[in-house]
């Protein structure tokens, strides 16, 4: 079974409006940490925010938010006020677990987001 | 450096081909990743260091696939007898601990003809 499923493969908002990227994930770990990474077409990863597992408030980080719902097992980014720079692929990835595996992220396979003028 | 530098940029080789891929971390970080990203796919795990200790391997795909981090700093992915399946972005990450964020390398575009 997958651990992170990002079921939009592309989506498309107008700048300064906000948008929502889905992801859901799965695991029977307690401990477990949820990213997000922004991947121009130039292709590095950019870490955006984090979300611990045991985290009580949603993560924020300037424009972008994790809305965090544990029981659905959801991890959705919100970017608000969306920019023409923000358009690029987005990822959202898992750790789970400790010891060895503990650094291993697991990815989605992505969401192409595209702002227009 | 400031950030993870990754060598050569762009790979072109012809199948069968040794290559190997070079990853510079961040100066004094612990952990060290590389991961495998197939044309509009997510990245994929392929191994895991602590400092010179390989931790995980588990995701390397084949026995072609070999890694090492002699020195703790430096690592060296090396892929022998190249085939097409292996073209890919190799992807490097390093971190100052197991429990904290990543940085990424811009990744070294690897494209076997």
């Amino acid at each position: 079974a997958q651990k992170i499923t990002q079921t939009q493969p592309g989506m498309f908002v107008q700048e300064k409006e906000a948008v929502t990227l889905d992801c859901t994930y799965d695991t029977s770990d307690q401990s477990y940490g949820l990213f997000w990474y922004k991947q121009p077409s130039s292709g590095e990863m950019i870490f955006l925010i984090y979300q611990g597992s045991y985290d009580e408030q949603n993560a924020t980080e300037g424009r972008y938010s994790l809305n965090f719902q544990k029981a659905r097992k959801s991890a959705n980014l919100v970017i608000s006020a969306s920019q023409l720079g923000d358009s690029a692929m987005y990822f959202c990835a898992m750790r789970e677990g400790r010891g060895s595996t503990l650094g291993r992220l697991y990815f989605g396979r992505g969401t192409q987001l595209t702002v227009w003028p | 450096g400031a950030g993870v530098s990754q060598s050569p940029r762009y790979k072109v080789a012809k199948r069968g081909q040794d290559v190997a891929l070079r990853c510079d971390p961040i100066s004094g970080h612990v952990s060290l990743f590389w991961y495998q990203q197939a044309l509009g796919q997510g990245p994929e795990f392929l191994t895991y260091f602590q400092n010179e200790a390989q931790l995980d391997k588990s995701g390397l795909p084949s026995d072609r696939f070999f890694a090492e981090r002699p020195e703790g700093s430096v690592s060296t992915l090396k892929i022998q007898r190249t085939q097409q399946e292996d073209s890919a972005v190799y992807l490097c990450a390093s971190s100052p601990r197991d429990d904290y964020g990543y940085t990424f390398g811009s990744g070294t575009r690897l494209t076997v003809v």
